[in-house]
């Protein structure tokens, strides 16, 4: 069954360095997801991205964070300069047709920022 | 505002019982989706709804739209279902909207 993955599966950052994501698509899927959850919280939607460009973002998506698929295999998530309050589970999805199909999950990245 | 509420937040039930997690939504929408964690944070799409009845397996899902409710049934229920169940919507907006909203989830216990 097609999967998405993500790497690293748990990561430890000092505050105030950058981070990098990273997660593998369904490999013909052309929608991808960023949602974070806070633990203890609710799942959260980040950011939508679409023919090589945002779609949509919500307001938690400030400057210092972006999204690229640098090389049509990869999605990546970049939080540039990390905050005590951007540790979270990150998921990454990916989709065939926006979110009126299926959506399929990665596991997941686990940040802890200290 | 768009509020998804599920009900209840937390379920223990006897392996074997039939377990009904409900959600309930606040806007018109455009689809509904039923995701699983489980403990160890990982998301997996179970359903994804916008009219009707699915049912895969042990699991059913069903939607009425007027009443802005969904529920999602586990039959004969087994301690391998215990997980957190979610119920996220795609709100229904000009041009199309893709921020799915969430709810908070329902932590299902099946004891053995």
């Amino acid at each position: 069954e097609p999967e998405v993955t993500q790497t690293p599966s748990h990561q430890v950052t000092q505050m105030g360095q950058e981070v990098i994501l990273r997660c593998v698509p369904i490999s013909n899927h052309l929608y991808f997801y960023w949602y974070r959850q806070i633990l203890g919280q609710k799942v959260e939607f980040l950011v939508s991205f679409y023919n090589n460009e945002i779609s949509e973002k919500s307001e938690i998506f400030d400057d210092q964070f972006s999204v690229e698929r640098p090389d049509g295999s990869n999605f990546t998530l970049k939080i540039r300069s990390t905050k005590l309050e951007d540790s979270a589970m990150y998921f990454c999805a990916s989709s065939d047709n926006r979110l009126n199909t299926e959506a399929f999950f990665g596991q997941g990245t686990r940040l802890t920022v200290v | 505002k768009n509020e998804v509420e599920q009900s209840p937040q937390n379920l223990t039930a006897q392996e074997g019982e039939f377990i009904t997690i409900n959600c309930s939504y606040s806007v018109g929408i455009s689809a509904l989706h039923w995701l699983q964690q489980h403990p160890g944070g990982g998301i997996v799409s179970l359903f994804m709804l916008s009219s009707g009845k699915k049912k895969h397996g042990r699991l059913i899902a069903t939607i009425n739209i007027q009443e802005k409710h969904s529920s999602l049934h586990i039959t004969a229920s087994h301690p391998r279902d215990s997980a957190v169940y979610i119920c996220a919507v795609l709100p229904l907006t000009q041009g199309g909207s893709e921020k799915l909203v969430f709810g908070k989830g329902t932590k299902l216990t099946v004891n053995p």
